[in-house]
């Protein structure tokens, strides 16, 4: 299996500030398509994941422009460019190029 | 809009069996891929099954041969049979399509 593995597992921020998480792969995940699909998540608590980005760098709809995701083969990070209050969180990189697709352990955004 | 309503999930000794559902709304389950995924308490996101719009499905090696991915077209519904449950399968299951939507999720706990 791909181990995606995210740093740093908790993020104290302080609001306003900027934020940044990596996430590498085990292995490339460019798949035969040409397509690298390293997706990220926010999980606010008691509430189900969100995806905010979908290969690598495309934001979803409804995604505050704050986010941006970038990276390629096995390095990715998420940018975060003002932290606010509703960003609070855990934060998860998923691989969906290799079955079983898999997350990294994520990373708590938490207020210093 | 797209929704997904997840339910069915409960309290099973080990050994026991319980079918999950999720009823779709906005689309059309089978022109999409739609996954189980699961959260034990406290921890991390694992992708438990997935079934392609063509019929493929994939399982995660933990419950290979125990759950089974379905979906009915007439009710533009998904589901998960899982049998000979074991305590380590006590999670949160949500119900995603292509991992941009998301249900809110059935707790699944296994104890006798």
């Amino acid at each position: 299996d791909v181990v995606m593995t995210q740093s740093p597992l908790s993020l104290p921020v302080t609001l306003g500030q900027p934020a940044s998480i990596s996430c590498r792969s085990s292995q490339s995940l460019v798949y035969s398509d040409g397509n690298t699909y390293l997706n990220w998540f926010q999980q606010r608590p008691g509430q189900s994941p969100r995806r905010l980005i979908y290969k690598v760098s495309n934001r979803d709809s409804g995604v505050p422009d704050r986010f941006s995701g970038s990276g390629s083969g096995t390095d990715f990070t998420l940018k975060i460019s003002r932290v606010e209050a509703e960003d609070l969180g855990v934060y998860y990189c998923m691989q969906g190029t290799y079955w079983p697709y898999t997350f990294g352990q994520g990373t708590k955004l938490e207020i210093k | 809009e797209v929704q997904l309503v997840e339910s069915g999930g409960g309290l099973v000794q080990p050994g026991g069996s319980l079918r999950l559902s999720c009823a779709a709304s906005g689309f059309t389950v089978s022109s999409n891929y739609m996954s189980w995924v699961r959260q034990a308490p406290g921890k991390g996101l694992e992708w438990v099954s997935v079934v392609y719009s063509g019929g493929t499905t994939y399982y995660a090696d933990s419950v290979k041969g125990r759950f089974t991915i379905s979906r009915d077209n007439s009710k533009n519904t998904l589901y998960l049979q899982m049998d000979s449950l074991r305590a380590e399968d006590t999670a949160v299951y949500y119900c995603s399509r292509d991992s941009s939507y998301w249900g809110q999720g059935t707790l699944v706990t296994v104890s006798s």
